[in-house]
């Protein structure tokens, strides 16, 4: 089956203890991208990346890192969490315009 | 720079119609999406719409799109309790074949 895979789908941990959400995709998709829910504010986009260590900064970078050494998967690495970064934060990949986005399930990050 | 705006809320009675409306600004946009996220799920690709096109129907979807005054549209006929969900309009960032910007997502409440 075709889908965008993230882990841990909820996560509570504390302020300054190094994180990492991982997101992998089965479709050869060039293209993926980080993303956080907040009520009221749609979604942000963190990172994105074009191909194989091409990566580049979205709307919201502050604070997360990203890696993309292998096209199926691309981290979220939070090395400093604080609490501003309690989010539900989604991964999504796509092939091209004209087929969207494909979406994981989205993690639920408490940072206390 | 652009934007794309949505009611936060809409509320229909099982078995209307339900519209939900979004603006964008960036007139150059080539695609405009709509995108659905049902409680605790990732967001789903619903349908799109090509620029050059007015109108798309499938099935109990229809998409209006207005060029003139960057307005989009999305009908969902005889309402049911399983489209109760957000709704987020997103377009294409002029000269990318990726990114998009997103409405902040409309929740769609569906009274018995």
């Amino acid at each position: 089956e075709a889908q965008v895979t993230q882990n841990p789908r909820y996560l509570i941990t504390v302020t300054g203890k190094k994180l990492t959400v991982t997101c992998s995709q089965n479709m050869n998709h060039e293209y993926m991208s980080w993303y956080r829910q907040d009520p009221g504010l749609g979604l942000r986009q963190i990172y994105y990346s074009m191909n194989v260590e091409v990566t580049d900064k979205g709307d919201v970078p502050e604070g997360y890192k990203v890696s993309r050494k292998e096209k199926r998967n691309f981290p979220l690495i939070l090395e400093s969490p604080s609490p501003n970064q309690t989010s539900l934060y989604f991964c999504a990949s796509s092939y091209g315009p004209a087929s969207g986005y494909t979406f994981g399930s989205g993690t639920r990050l408490t940072v206390v | 720079g652009e934007d794309v705006e949505q009611s936060l809320f809409l509320s229909v009675r099982e078995g209307d119609s339900s519209v939900i409306n979004c603006t964008y600004t960036d007139s150059s946009s080539t695609y405009l999406y709509w995108y659905k996220q049902e409680p605790g799920a990732g967001l789903q690709l619903l349908t799109y719409i090509f620029s050059n096109m007015d109108m798309k129907q499938d099935q109990r979807l229809t998409v209006l799109l207005n060029k003139k005054d960057k307005h989009l549209s999305l009908r969902i006929a005889d309402t049911q309790t399983g489209d109760s969900a957000i709704y987020f309009c997103a377009e294409s960032v002029t000269g990318s074949n990726y990114q998009l910007i997103w409405g902040a997502g409309t929740k769609l409440i569906i009274k018995p």
